[in-house]
């Protein structure tokens, strides 16, 4: 099947930076979709893209789908502790749904 | 609107036991949906999806099986349960078709002891 690379496989920074993170693959994606997870809980969708090139931002997200269809980034601005959790990549295509392996990030006040 | 129940929140079953893990949908019909395990600190490995009653496709050879005996139903379930089962399991839905995005429930810690 599909695999997603996602990098880095975790994060220490500290309250106000801005963070990157990105997944990428070998094979083509219809829609990149970020996820964040708290402790104990199901991931919430944080962003979707449906379009090659496309750039979305949600307040101090921003996440855009690669041109090649084959990797995304997603950005977060000026951190804050809430933002502490494991942020995963899915990329699908057509009824299927492929997770990166997630990214860990800590906030530190 | 849309939600997804998924039960029980946490479940200890010794080793040899059977499972039966339960995920409905309301609000939408025919979705696809999917089941997903996590090992503790890793990403999501998905188990099963389906895209109709009946319709199920298994992505990982494994001691689990699913079933989707009605549209908004999902059933995840083993005969006999085996330590390496134990994980944090995830149910999820989408509207289907050419890539849309998945909501998932709150997950069922299993421990197998």
């Amino acid at each position: 099947g599909q695999q997603l690379n996602q990098s880095p496989q975790s994060m220490f920074i500290q309250e106000g930076e801005d963070v990157s993170m990105n997944c990428t693959s070998s094979s083509i994606f219809n829609t990149w979709l970020w996820y964040k997870q708290d402790p104990g809980e199901g991931p919430v969708l944080l962003i979707a893209l449906y379009k090659a090139g496309e750039l979305t931002s949600n307040g101090r997200l921003t996440a855009q789908f690669g041109i090649t269809r084959k990797d995304s980034f997603l950005n977060i601005s000026a951190s804050i502790p809430s933002d502490v959790g494991i942020y995963f990549c899915a990329g699908t295509y057509n009824n299927d749904m492929r997770f990166g392996a997630g990214t860990r990030l800590t906030v530190k006040p | 609107s849309q939600t997804i129940h998924q039960w029980p929140a946490t479940l200890v079953q010794p080793v040899g036991s059977p499972l039966s893990l339960e995920c409905t949908v309301e609000g939408t019909s025919n979705p696809n949906l999917y089941w997903y395990r996590q090992a503790a600190g890793r990403g999501l490995q998905l188990l099963f999806y389906s895209v109709g009653i009946g319709q199920i496709s298994s992505e990982v050879p494994q001691n689990l099986s699913a079933s989707r005996p009605q549209d908004r139903q999902f059933i995840l379930s083993s005969k006999k349960l085996l330590l390496s089962d134990s994980g944090f399991y995830l149910c999820a839905w989408s509207a289907g078709g050419f890539g849309t995005e998945a909501f998932f429930g709150q997950g069922t810690r299993l421990t197998v002891v």
